[in-house]
Protein backbone atom coordinates (compact mmCIF):
# COMPACT_ATOMS: atom_id res chain seq x y z
CA UNK A 1 0.00 0.00 0.00
CA UNK A 2 1.00 3.79 -0.95
CA UNK A 3 1.89 5.88 2.10
CA UNK A 4 4.31 7.87 4.12
CA UNK A 5 6.54 6.33 6.58
CA UNK A 6 8.33 8.20 9.59
CA UNK A 7 10.86 6.55 11.82
CA UNK A 8 11.60 6.28 14.28
CA UNK A 9 8.41 6.66 16.45
CA UNK A 10 10.14 7.68 19.41
CA UNK A 11 13.67 9.66 19.39
CA UNK A 12 15.52 11.40 22.72
CA UNK A 13 18.54 13.99 22.10
CA UNK A 14 20.89 14.82 24.47
CA UNK A 15 21.79 18.42 24.94
CA UNK A 16 24.00 19.81 21.70
CA UNK A 17 23.43 16.85 19.66
CA UNK A 18 21.86 16.74 15.87
CA UNK A 19 19.57 14.25 15.09
CA UNK A 20 18.17 13.41 12.17
CA UNK A 21 14.09 12.19 11.34
CA UNK A 22 13.59 9.78 8.20
CA UNK A 23 10.63 10.55 5.82
CA UNK A 24 9.71 8.06 3.14
CA UNK A 25 6.28 8.26 0.90
CA UNK A 26 5.98 5.49 -2.27
CA UNK A 27 3.42 7.42 -3.67
CA UNK A 28 4.97 9.35 -6.42
CA UNK A 29 4.36 13.07 -4.77
CA UNK A 30 6.48 15.84 -6.18
CA UNK A 31 5.67 17.85 -3.26
CA UNK A 32 7.13 17.01 0.87
CA UNK A 33 6.53 19.02 3.81
CA UNK A 34 7.91 19.18 7.30
CA UNK A 35 5.25 20.50 10.28
CA UNK A 36 6.14 20.65 13.83
CA UNK A 37 3.36 20.34 16.44
CA UNK A 38 3.35 21.24 19.91
CA UNK A 39 0.24 20.91 22.80
CA UNK A 40 -2.35 24.05 21.46
CA UNK A 41 0.13 25.22 18.72
CA UNK A 42 -1.37 23.13 16.20
CA UNK A 43 0.74 23.01 12.81
CA UNK A 44 3.88 25.05 11.86
CA UNK A 45 5.55 24.47 8.60
CA UNK A 46 9.44 24.26 9.06
CA UNK A 47 10.59 23.05 5.52
CA UNK A 48 9.28 22.00 2.15
CA UNK A 49 10.55 20.67 -1.43
CA UNK A 50 8.35 20.97 -4.56
CA UNK A 51 10.70 18.89 -6.48
CA UNK A 52 14.20 16.73 -6.19
CA UNK A 53 17.46 19.10 -5.13
CA UNK A 54 15.38 22.24 -4.28
CA UNK A 55 13.64 22.64 -0.78
CA UNK A 56 12.57 26.31 0.84
CA UNK A 57 12.00 27.37 4.48
CA UNK A 58 9.01 27.71 5.75
CA UNK A 59 7.25 29.86 8.84
CA UNK A 60 10.26 28.15 11.70
CA UNK A 61 13.74 26.75 9.88
CA UNK A 62 15.72 27.98 12.14
CA UNK A 63 17.90 25.13 13.92
CA UNK A 64 16.59 22.80 11.17
CA UNK A 65 18.05 21.25 7.98
CA UNK A 66 16.64 18.90 5.18
CA UNK A 67 17.66 17.39 1.97
CA UNK A 68 15.79 16.27 -0.96
CA UNK A 69 18.29 13.97 -3.05
CA UNK A 70 15.76 11.49 -3.72
CA UNK A 71 11.82 12.06 -4.97
CA UNK A 72 11.08 9.43 -2.35
CA UNK A 73 13.25 10.70 1.10
CA UNK A 74 12.60 14.00 2.97
CA UNK A 75 14.51 13.63 5.72
CA UNK A 76 14.89 16.82 9.09
CA UNK A 77 17.79 16.95 10.74
CA UNK A 78 17.23 19.19 14.35
CA UNK A 79 20.72 20.74 15.17
CA UNK A 80 21.91 21.93 18.27
CA UNK A 81 20.77 25.22 17.59
CA UNK A 82 17.23 24.29 17.60
CA UNK A 83 16.73 25.53 21.53
CA UNK A 84 13.55 24.00 22.11
CA UNK A 85 13.50 20.96 20.22
CA UNK A 86 11.23 18.73 21.84
CA UNK A 87 7.98 18.51 19.76
CA UNK A 88 6.12 15.89 17.49
CA UNK A 89 7.11 16.06 14.02
CA UNK A 90 5.11 15.17 11.20
CA UNK A 91 6.00 14.76 7.50
CA UNK A 92 3.50 15.16 4.68
CA UNK A 93 3.22 15.00 0.67
CA UNK A 94 1.11 16.24 -1.58
CA UNK A 95 0.41 15.60 -5.57
CA UNK A 96 -1.52 19.33 -5.91
CA UNK A 97 -3.57 21.69 -3.62
CA UNK A 98 -6.82 20.82 -4.34
CA UNK A 99 -6.01 17.11 -3.34
CA UNK A 100 -4.89 17.85 -0.01
CA UNK A 101 -1.90 16.42 2.59
CA UNK A 102 -0.96 12.51 3.12
CA UNK A 103 0.63 13.15 6.65
CA UNK A 104 3.10 9.80 8.75
CA UNK A 105 2.20 8.75 11.24
CA UNK A 106 4.86 10.99 12.95
CA UNK A 107 8.17 11.24 15.37
CA UNK A 108 7.90 12.42 18.54
CA UNK A 109 11.49 13.85 19.56
CA UNK A 110 12.60 14.61 23.54
CA UNK A 111 15.54 16.38 24.53
CA UNK A 112 17.12 14.35 28.19
CA UNK B 1 -4.05 36.56 3.96
CA UNK B 2 -5.94 33.77 4.70
CA UNK B 3 -6.68 32.59 8.32
CA UNK B 4 -8.50 29.67 10.00
CA UNK B 5 -10.88 30.04 13.44
CA UNK B 6 -12.04 27.01 14.98
CA UNK B 7 -14.16 28.69 17.53
CA UNK B 8 -13.94 26.11 20.25
CA UNK B 9 -11.15 24.29 21.75
CA UNK B 10 -12.48 21.27 23.51
CA UNK B 11 -16.38 20.18 22.49
CA UNK B 12 -18.09 17.42 24.55
CA UNK B 13 -20.85 14.93 23.20
CA UNK B 14 -22.64 12.28 24.52
CA UNK B 15 -22.47 9.06 22.51
CA UNK B 16 -24.86 8.94 19.85
CA UNK B 17 -25.97 12.67 19.90
CA UNK B 18 -24.67 15.21 17.16
CA UNK B 19 -21.20 16.71 16.82
CA UNK B 20 -21.07 20.56 15.46
CA UNK B 21 -17.23 21.96 15.12
CA UNK B 22 -16.81 24.86 13.91
CA UNK B 23 -14.42 26.78 11.78
CA UNK B 24 -14.21 30.01 9.89
CA UNK B 25 -11.93 31.21 7.60
CA UNK B 26 -10.43 34.49 5.74
CA UNK B 27 -9.74 34.09 2.44
CA UNK B 28 -8.84 36.88 0.07
CA UNK B 29 -9.44 34.22 -3.44
CA UNK B 30 -11.57 30.75 -3.81
CA UNK B 31 -10.27 28.96 -0.99
CA UNK B 32 -9.96 25.19 -1.09
CA UNK B 33 -10.76 23.68 2.60
CA UNK B 34 -10.27 20.64 4.34
CA UNK B 35 -10.91 18.78 7.56
CA UNK B 36 -8.27 16.81 8.89
CA UNK B 37 -8.82 13.89 12.24
CA UNK B 38 -5.55 13.33 14.34
CA UNK B 39 -6.12 10.54 16.97
CA UNK B 40 -3.47 10.80 20.13
CA UNK B 41 0.39 10.26 18.87
CA UNK B 42 -0.64 9.99 15.18
CA UNK B 43 -0.89 11.72 12.47
CA UNK B 44 -3.34 13.52 10.42
CA UNK B 45 -6.51 12.07 8.45
CA UNK B 46 -7.85 13.33 5.83
CA UNK B 47 -11.77 13.52 6.63
CA UNK B 48 -13.04 15.89 3.57
CA UNK B 49 -12.52 18.78 1.30
CA UNK B 50 -14.01 21.78 -0.36
CA UNK B 51 -12.59 22.81 -3.43
CA UNK B 52 -15.21 24.62 -5.34
CA UNK B 53 -17.57 22.02 -6.58
CA UNK B 54 -20.73 21.00 -4.31
CA UNK B 55 -20.93 23.28 -1.26
CA UNK B 56 -21.83 20.21 1.02
CA UNK B 57 -19.07 17.78 1.29
CA UNK B 58 -19.86 13.92 2.36
CA UNK B 59 -16.48 12.58 3.77
CA UNK B 60 -15.51 9.69 5.73
CA UNK B 61 -16.94 7.95 9.02
CA UNK B 62 -20.45 9.50 8.11
CA UNK B 63 -18.66 13.14 8.43
CA UNK B 64 -20.10 16.11 6.04
CA UNK B 65 -19.29 19.90 5.77
CA UNK B 66 -20.78 22.55 4.32
CA UNK B 67 -18.79 25.33 2.65
CA UNK B 68 -21.21 29.04 3.16
CA UNK B 69 -19.09 31.54 1.22
CA UNK B 70 -21.66 34.19 2.81
CA UNK B 71 -20.69 33.42 6.39
CA UNK B 72 -17.17 32.18 5.33
CA UNK B 73 -17.66 29.30 7.69
CA UNK B 74 -17.07 25.30 6.62
CA UNK B 75 -18.65 23.59 9.98
CA UNK B 76 -17.79 19.78 10.78
CA UNK B 77 -21.37 17.65 11.43
CA UNK B 78 -22.14 14.58 12.12
CA UNK B 79 -25.79 12.77 12.91
CA UNK B 80 -24.51 10.67 15.53
CA UNK B 81 -21.36 10.47 17.94
CA UNK B 82 -18.84 6.96 18.27
CA UNK B 83 -16.75 6.67 21.22
CA UNK B 84 -13.98 6.19 18.27
CA UNK B 85 -14.57 9.47 17.36
CA UNK B 86 -12.64 11.14 20.04
CA UNK B 87 -10.11 13.05 18.45
CA UNK B 88 -8.48 16.57 17.44
CA UNK B 89 -9.78 18.19 14.17
CA UNK B 90 -8.61 20.35 12.29
CA UNK B 91 -9.63 22.78 9.46
CA UNK B 92 -7.31 24.01 7.02
CA UNK B 93 -7.35 26.34 4.26
CA UNK B 94 -5.59 27.48 0.81
CA UNK B 95 -6.70 30.00 -1.12
CA UNK B 96 -3.49 31.05 -2.87
CA UNK B 97 -3.29 29.83 -6.53
CA UNK B 98 -0.14 27.31 -5.87
CA UNK B 99 0.43 23.82 -7.51
CA UNK B 100 1.39 22.33 -3.81
CA UNK B 101 -0.26 23.36 -1.22
CA UNK B 102 2.77 25.49 0.67
CA UNK B 103 0.06 27.82 1.40
CA UNK B 104 -2.13 25.72 3.75
CA UNK B 105 -2.95 27.41 6.83
CA UNK B 106 -3.97 24.87 9.69
CA UNK B 107 -6.56 26.14 12.33
CA UNK B 108 -5.57 25.27 15.76
CA UNK B 109 -7.70 22.29 16.59
CA UNK B 110 -11.18 20.90 18.56
CA UNK B 111 -10.72 18.50 21.01
CA UNK B 112 -13.49 16.17 20.69
CA UNK B 113 -14.00 14.21 23.56
CA UNK B 114 -17.15 11.44 23.26
CA UNK B 115 -19.05 10.51 26.76
CA UNK B 116 -20.43 7.31 27.07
Amino acid sequence: DGGITQSPKYLFRKEGQNVTLSCEQNLNHDAMYWYRQDPGQGLRLIYYSQIVNDFQKGDIAEGYSVSREKKESFPLTVTSAQKNPTAFYLCASSTGQTYGYTFGSGTRLTVV
Amino acid sequence: AQSVTQLDSHVSVSEGTPVLLRCNYSSSYSPSLFWYVQHPNKGLQLLLKYTSAATLVKGINGFEAEFKKSETSFHLTKPSAHMSDAAEYFCVVSDLPDNYGQNFVFGPGTRLSVLP
